[in-house]
């Protein structure tokens, strides 16, 4: 079966300092792979989305960028945090797009609290 | 453009109780429609989904939905609530222009009262 691990589960960072969240997916091959965030326990906000090694697409300009170096591999990063960057955060993946109809897979989440 | 919208920030039933959570949708062509739910501090977990087929959807824990063509809606029910199920629950949407997206409702936060 496919699972999905996230980490660190919570990062305490002071403003400017750089960050690194990393997800890994295992038991499925080629997965579209994403980072979303999640603001004050609300809505979702789709920050990239990748859909191959070294592919990334950006949802929204910001002080954050992605990568994927290996194809179940997924990390966030930024080189300077800014106090904007807190909130949870959360990796997820689907199926490649020739399985139109799969769902999101979600892991535990990161919370990150910049001050 | 694909959306959903979930139209109610809070909805409190108490136990034993059938409860309602609504979202509509607004989509090109035909919708792929999910539920999930999240409890604090944890990832969405994945409830159940509509592609095609009957209307009613059947999925975890106990969990319907009913997909409203004409109404544009695909609300999730449960025939009698438990306190457990107290949690945020989210709609989205798969963008079928660009199976790589999935867009997500605000959230509906279900308090379930003994």
């Amino acid at each position: 079966s496919q699972t999905i691990h996230q980490w660190p589960a919570t990062l305490v960072q002071p403003v400017g300092s750089p960050l690194s969240l990393e997800c890994t997916v295992e038991g499925t091959s080629n997965p579209n792979l994403y980072w979303y965030r999640q603001a004050a326990g609300r809505g979702l906000q789709l920050l990239f989305y990748s859909v191959g090694i070294g592919q990334i697409s950006s949802e929204v300009p910001q002080n954050l960028s992605a990568s994927r170096p290996q194809d179940r591999q997924f990390i966030l990063s930024s080189k300077k945090l800014l106090l904007s960057d807190s909130g949870f955060y959360l990796c997820a993946w689907s199926g490649s797009s020739g399985r139109a109809a799969g769902e999101l897979f979600f892991g535990e989440g990161s919370r990150l609290t910049v001050l | 453009a694909q959306s959903v919208a979930q139209p109610e920030d809070q909805v409190n039933v108490a136990e034993g109780n059938p409860l309602t959570v609504k979202c509509t949708y607004s989509v090109s062509g035909n919708p792929y429609l999910f539920w999930y739910v999240q409890y604090p501090n944890r990832g969405l977990q994945f409830l159940l989904k509509y592609i095609t087929g009957d209307n009613l959807v059947k999925g975890s824990y106990g969990f319907e939905a009913e997909f409203n063509k004409s109404q544009t809606s695909f609300h999730l029910k449960k025939p009698s609530a438990l306190v457990s199920d107290s949690a945020l629950y989210f709609c989205a949407v798969r963008d079928l222009r660009n199976f790589n997206k999935f867009y997500f409702g605000s959230g509906t936060k279900l308090n379930v009262k003994p």
